[in-house]
């Protein structure tokens, strides 16, 4: 069954690093996501992406944040200066198209900013 | 804007009792309603969606909910709980938009006694 994928599965950076988190969506999936988990946290919505472009995105997603997918399989977030509030399970997410709504998760990411 | 809530934050249960989460949201128009399961140090696990239609609907694990829009709630049943059931369950609402962003509850934790 076809899953997305996401690299690295942890990660430990320094404040100020730049940071990419990496996602494989499901191929034929047109609609990508990102979200992020504090701990103890809620799942927050943070950009979704279609046609090569971002369609909507949260508060959190400021300057410091972009997305890109650089090739036909790959979607990635870059952090550009991290911050310690940072830390967080950053998962990507994909659904097929319209009318097809369902999205489908990755194992996340696990980002430690100290 | 569209919330979630999950009143209870954990919910302890024998294994073979019932189970029921509570979920309630708040949405201008028909939503989109979906339960997640996330086990420890895990991705994201969709167990079932209600788009339309019947509102009884059923998912993996044996799982089910039940969409009342009278009281704005989808709540998730399970008549016989294992103890792989433990994990944290998270109910989430979208739209039927071109970014489909989820809102996530704060999620409910389950912990199974044997």
């Amino acid at each position: 069954e076809p899953e997305v994928t996401q690299t690295p599965s942890h990660q430990v950076t320094q404040m100020g690093q730049e940071v990419i988190l990496r996602c494989v969506p499901i191929s034929n999936h047109l609609y990508f996501y990102w979200y992020r988990q504090i701990l103890g946290q809620k799942v927050e919505f943070l950009v979704s992406f279609y046609n090569n472009e971002i369609s909507e995105k949260s508060e959190i997603f400021d300057d410091q944040f972009s997305v890109e997918r650089p090739d036909g399989s790959n979607f990635t977030l870059k952090i550009r200066s991290t911050k310690l509030e940072d830390s967080a399970m950053y998962f990507c997410a994909s659904r097929g198209l319209a009318g097809a709504e369902t999205q489908y998760f990755g194992p996340g990411t696990r980002l430690l900013v100290l | 804007a569209q919330s979630v809530t999950q009143p209870d934050i954990h919910i302890t249960v024998s294994e073979g009792a019932s189970l029921e989460l509570r979920c309630n949201y708040s949405y201008g128009a028909t939503p989109y309603l979906f339960w997640y399961v996330q086990s420890p140090g895990q991705g994201l696990q969709l167990l079932l969606k209600y788009f339309s239609g019947d509102t009884l609907v059923q998912g993996i694990k044996g799982f089910e909910a039940e969409f009342k829009r009278s009281q704005s709630s989808f709540n998730l049943r399970k008549p016989s709980v294992h103890w792989s059931d433990a994990a944290e369950y998270f109910c989430a609402v979208g739209r039927k938009a071109a970014g489909n962003k989820l809102t996530f509850g704060g999620g409910t934790r389950v912990l199974v006694k044997p």
